[in-house]
């Protein structure tokens, strides 16, 4: 059964910082891995989809890497901004079958 | 790009009512598409997987009876609340992916606050 986790769980960081948040899966049979960003009282969106043959993807500030065998991804966030603020969620793809989501990681970025 | 959207997108109810939530496809077939629901500071867990033209599979701890759901359509699926209560105040989101299987989008989600 795949099981997602995401470290830290909350992160408080000043305006400007670089940062990195963590996700790892179990099971490395997946399809692709998806980052999203999800507001308060609002939907997901998705901020970067990374495919099962690829290593990392960008957009702007935004960097998302992928290592299958280890069961691993990264999200670097670039110049931090206070609208960077939210909760950032990793989920796993298997195969077109549901997401599995991880917990999420709750970003402040202070002005 | 492939849109997913979701009806109401808040609705708040008393106890004991039921609630029909809609999640359609708007520019491409869907013959599985997935229901999640999120309780506060918890991640999205899957409720069931909604197949066109067959019952819906669900999720160890959901309850079939309660939480209806209707794959009436290739772009259309229904999930019912039925007789709801504030246990059941969540925010309920489903996603469908694309016939190629290349990827999921994600419905807009819905907000539910039963009284």
């Amino acid at each position: 059964k795949q099981e997602v986790t995401q470290i830290p769980a909350a992160l408080s960081v000043p305006e400007g910082e670089n940062l990195v948040l963590n996700c790892s899966f179990t099971d490395s049979a997946i399809y692709n891995l998806q980052w999203f960003r999800q507001d308060p009282g609002k939907g997901l969106t998705s901020l970067l989809l990374i495919q099962s043959s690829q290593r990392e993807q960008t957009s702007g500030r935004l960097n998302a890497s992928l290592d299958k065998s280890s069961g691993r991804s990264t999200l670097y966030i670039a110049a931090s901004q206070p609208g960077d603020s939210a909760t950032y969620l990793c989920a796993v793809d298997n195969y077109g079958q549901n997401f599995v989501f991880g917990p999420g990681t709750r970003l402040s970025v202070l002005p | 790009g492939a849109v997913v959207s979701q009806h109401p997108s808040r609705v708040i109810c008393k106890s004991g009512t039921s609630v029909k939530i809609e999640c359609r496809s708007l520019d491409f077939q869907a013959t599985t598409m997935f229901w999640y629901r999120q309780f506060p500071k918890q991640s999205l867990m899957l409720m069931a997987t909604s197949n066109e033209g067959s019952k819906a599979t669900y999720e160890q701890g959901v309850e079939k009876d309660k939480f209806l759901i209707n794959h009436a359509s290739l772009t259309l699926s229904t999930l019912t609340v039925t007789s709801a209560h504030p246990e059941d105040s969540s925010f309920y989101i489903c996603s469908a992916p694309t016939r190629e299987g290349e990827t999921q989008y994600f419905g807009p989600g819905t907000r539910l606050l039963v009284l």
